[in-house]
C-alpha cells in the first residue's frame, strides 16, 4: 500500500522544455491536487480534481495543464518551463471523510 | 494579509522544554483547521486536527479560538525527534480549497 507515489523525484529543465509531473494514489480517494511549495510562500494550490473526469483551477494554475487519468492517476503538465517554476512540487489525495490530506513524497524541479 | 499566518521561527529550545505555537487566520469561512509536520526536503504529513473543545494527543495539544481567529500547538516535554517545520492549514467545509501557512520551524536542542 504505497498511498501517493509521485514521479520523478528530482528534475532539471532548460526555459521552454516541456514535462509532465506523474501522481498517482492507492487509497481509493476521489479528490486529488496538485501544489508548489516555495520559501516563504508556503504550499499554493496549482489544481485539484473532486472527481474522475473533473478538473479545476487552484491559486497558481497559469503556465501549467492537468489532466486526470483516472480515479487513481493525476499529471501535472508544464508546457513550455520557465524559471519562475522551479520549486519543489506534491501532488496529495484526501479523505472528505476527515478533510486529511495525503501527500506524495515531492518532485524537486529546477528550470535553468 | 494573508489569509493563514504563522511566526516563522525557529523557536530553538532545550530537551524536554514545552513551546507553543500559535497560528491566525483572516478567513472566517474557514471551518476545519489542521497541524501538519514537515521534516526538511520531506512531505507534510498531518499531525492532528484542530476541534473547537480542544483536543490533545499524547505530548501534543491544539485550540482553536474562533473569537479570536486563531489556532494553537502546545508541544510539552520536547523531544530532539520534534525538530520540524509545523503547518498551519485551514479549509472551508464543501470546498476543496486548504490554506496553509509557511510554517513554524522548531529546533530542539540536546
Amino acid at each position: 500500500n504505497a498511498g501517493v507515489t509521485q514521479t520523478p523525484k528530482f528534475q532539471v529543465l532548460k526555459t521552454g522544455q516541456s514535462m509532465t509531473l506523474q501522481c498517482a494514489q492507492d487509497m481509493n480517494h476521489n479528490s486529488m491536487y496538485w501544489y508548489r511549495q516555495d520559501p516563504g510562500m508556503g504550499l499554493r494550490l496549482i489544481y485539484y480534481s473532486a472527481s474522475e473526469g473533473t478538473t479545476d483551477k487552484g491559486e497558481v494554475p497559469n503556465g501549467y495543464n492537468v489532466s486526470r487519468l483516472n480515479k487513481r492517476e493525476f499529471s501535472l503538465r508544464l508546457e513550455s518551463a520557465a524559471p519562475s517554476q522551479t520549486s519543489v512540487y506534491f501532488c496529495a489525495t484526501d479523505s472528505r471523510v476527515t478533510d486529511t490530506q495525503y501527500f506524495g513524497p515531492g518532485t524537486r524541479l529546477t528550470v535553468l | 494579509r494573508k489569509e493563514v499566518e504563522q511566526d516563522p521561527g525557529p523557536f530553538n529550545v532545550p530537551e524536554g522544554a514545552t513551546v507553543a505555537f500559535n497560528c491566525t487566520y483572516s478567513n472566517s469561512a474557514s471551518q476545519s483547521f489542521f497541524w501538519y509536520r514537515q521534516d526538511c526536503r520531506k512531505e507534510p504529513k498531518l499531525l492532528m486536527s484542530v476541534y473547537s473543545s480542544g483536543n490533545e494527543d499524547g505530548r501534543f495539544t491544539a485550540q482553536l479560538n474562533r473569537a479570536s481567529q486563531y489556532i494553537s500547538l502546545l508541544i510539552r516535554d520536547s523531544k530532539l525527534s520534534d525538530s520540524a517545520t509545523y503547518l498551519c492549514v485551514g479549509g472551508a467545509p464543501g470546498t476543496y480549497k486548504y490554506i496553509f501557512g509557511t510554517g513554524t520551524r522548531l529546533k530542539v536542542l540536546a
